[in-house]
């Protein structure tokens, strides 16, 4: 089955403790993304990357890291977390070619994260 | 500026009626894909339909389909037929042609009454 998989699905941690947000596609997608959903302000934009190696901001990249050694993952990592961080964030994937602006994104379930 | 704008942030339709739900964007990139995505209150995001900048008619999938207006740069999602299922969050999406973001709108939450 075509999906998006993102690990853990809750995860409460305490301010300042390393924690990484795992996520892997088994479509062969190029295109890779993290956003943070928050109440009255939709999905934000985290980091993107358009191919192994290849890694970008987004609207909303302070306090995040990324990488992307192989194409099917794309580990969010905080460093440091702070409380601010609490949200809702989606790993998502898309084809990636000439006409990629009709290629839909694939969502994982989402990680509930709550720093405290 | 914002690229997409939902400016009803809530919306209540009579199950087995009709209900449209707004969409404006804005772009100077003549290719683009626009996207409507469903989050029902279990959290996942579900891909509804896609509308290109260059389809001449309007897509439809199912009981949706999208009213877009191109020299209005609207792209509502249209509903027919409402179901108690299709209480969710729903949002508008926009893709151009450069393909690096993906924008979205800050969502429309529809509540189904019986």
């Amino acid at each position: 089955e075509a999906q998006v998989t993102q690990n853990p699905r809750y995860l409460i941690t305490v301010t300042g403790k390393k924690l990484t947000v795992t996520c892997s596609q088994n479509m062969n997608h190029e295109y890779m993304s993290w956003y943070r959903q928050d109440p009255g302000l939709g999905l934000r934009q985290i980091y993107y990357s358009m191919n192994v190696e290849v890694t970008d901001k987004g609207d909303v990249p302070e306090g995040y890291k990324v990488s992307r050694k192989e194409k099917r993952n794309f580990p969010l990592i905080l460093e440091s977390p702070s409380p601010n961080q609490t949200s809702l964030y989606f790993c998502a994937s898309s084809y990636r070619g000439s006409s990629s602006y009709n290629s839909p994104l694939h969502f994982g379930n989402g990680t509930r994260l709550t720093v405290t | 500026a914002q690229k997409i704008t939902q400016t009803q942030p809530g919306m209540f339709v009579q199950e087995k009626e009709a209900v449209t739900l707004d969409c404006t964007y804005d772009t100077s990139d003549p290719s683009y894909g626009l996207f409507w995505y469903k989050q029902p209150s279990s959290g996942e995001m579900i891909f509804l339909i896609y509308q290109g900048s260059y389809d001449q008619q309007n897509a439809t999938e199912g009981r949706y389909s999208l009213n877009f207006q191109k020299a209005r740069k609207s792209a509502n999602l249209v509903i027919s037929a409402s179901q108690l299922g299709d209480s969710a969050m729903y949002f508008c999406a926009m893709r151009e042609f450069s393909g690096n973001q993906f924008y979205f709108g800050t969502g429309t939450s529809l509540t189904v009454i019986p």
